[in-house]
């Protein structure tokens, strides 16, 4: 079975300033990873998946984040966030053998921008 | 493309009671799904139509819950005797191809309310 652990529940930043969201997932087979936001009474909007190949992904809004299959990691980043950048972020991760289309989530980080 | 629509997007109804959620995917995505979303918590995977045959589901998915899709188009899904726990919000998404390709476009949601 595969899991997601969102290690942060809530990170505040100032505008403009850098972001981290960090993720780490398990699982027993090879995986695919998206990162999702949502905003208030919506849902979810895809921000970047990786699928194979460069570990490095770009996605919308300036956001990108970076595979690490040694750590098990899917960390999303960004230089610098706008107020228009407060929401909920969540990785989510699926498995790559065909066996299941599920897609397994975190609980989510709320980023707060602050003026 | 007008992408996920989900109705209504609000119920509230007295436990006991039974309800039934709609979702027309995206025209030409032929595989669909049902997660649940409570407060604090990321997604939860309920079922998986691919065309009109439903090929995943989740233990999540009590006997009290069924979820359809005739003909392969829109989807319903119904609760029978609701309880206070099965509040939450009911998001439906749709692909193209399976979630390892593209991921999912999901709809905004129905949030249910069990008075």
């Amino acid at each position: 079975a595969q899991s997601v652990t969102q290690l942060d529940s809530q990170v505040p930043v100032f505008e403009e300033a850098p972001v981290e969201l960090r993720c780490n997932y398990s699982s027993s087979v090879s995986v695919y990873l998206f990162w999702y936001v949502q905003y208030p009474n919506q849902g979810l909007q895809l921000l970047l998946k990786y699928l194979s190949g460069s570990t490095l992904v770009k996605g919308i809004n300036g956001f990108e984040a970076e595979f690490n299959k040694s750590q098990t990691s899917f960390h999303l980043r960004k230089p610098s966030v706008h107020i228009s950048d407060t929401a909920e972020y969540f990785c989510a991760v699926g498995r790559d053998d065909g066996g299941s289309e599920k897609l397994v989530f975190g609980k989510g980080t709320k980023l707060t921008v602050n003026p | 493309d007008t992408g996920v629509s989900q109705n209504p997007r609000h119920k509230i109804t007295k436990r006991g009671q039974n309800v039934t959620f709609r979702c027309d995917p995206i025209s030409e995505h032929n595989r669909l799904y049902w997660y649940r979303q409570t407060l604090g918590q990321g997604p939860e995977f309920l079922t998986y139509f691919q065309n009109e045959a439903q090929l995943e589901k989740s233990r999540l998915l009590s006997d009290r819950f069924s979820a359809e899709r005739p003909k392969g188009s829109f989807s319903t899904l119904e609760i029978q005797r609701t309880e206070q726990g099965d509040s939450a919000m009911y998001l439906c998404a749709s692909s193209l191809r399976g979630a390892g390709d593209y991921g999912y476009t999901f709809g905004s949601g129905t949030r249910l309310t069990v008075v």
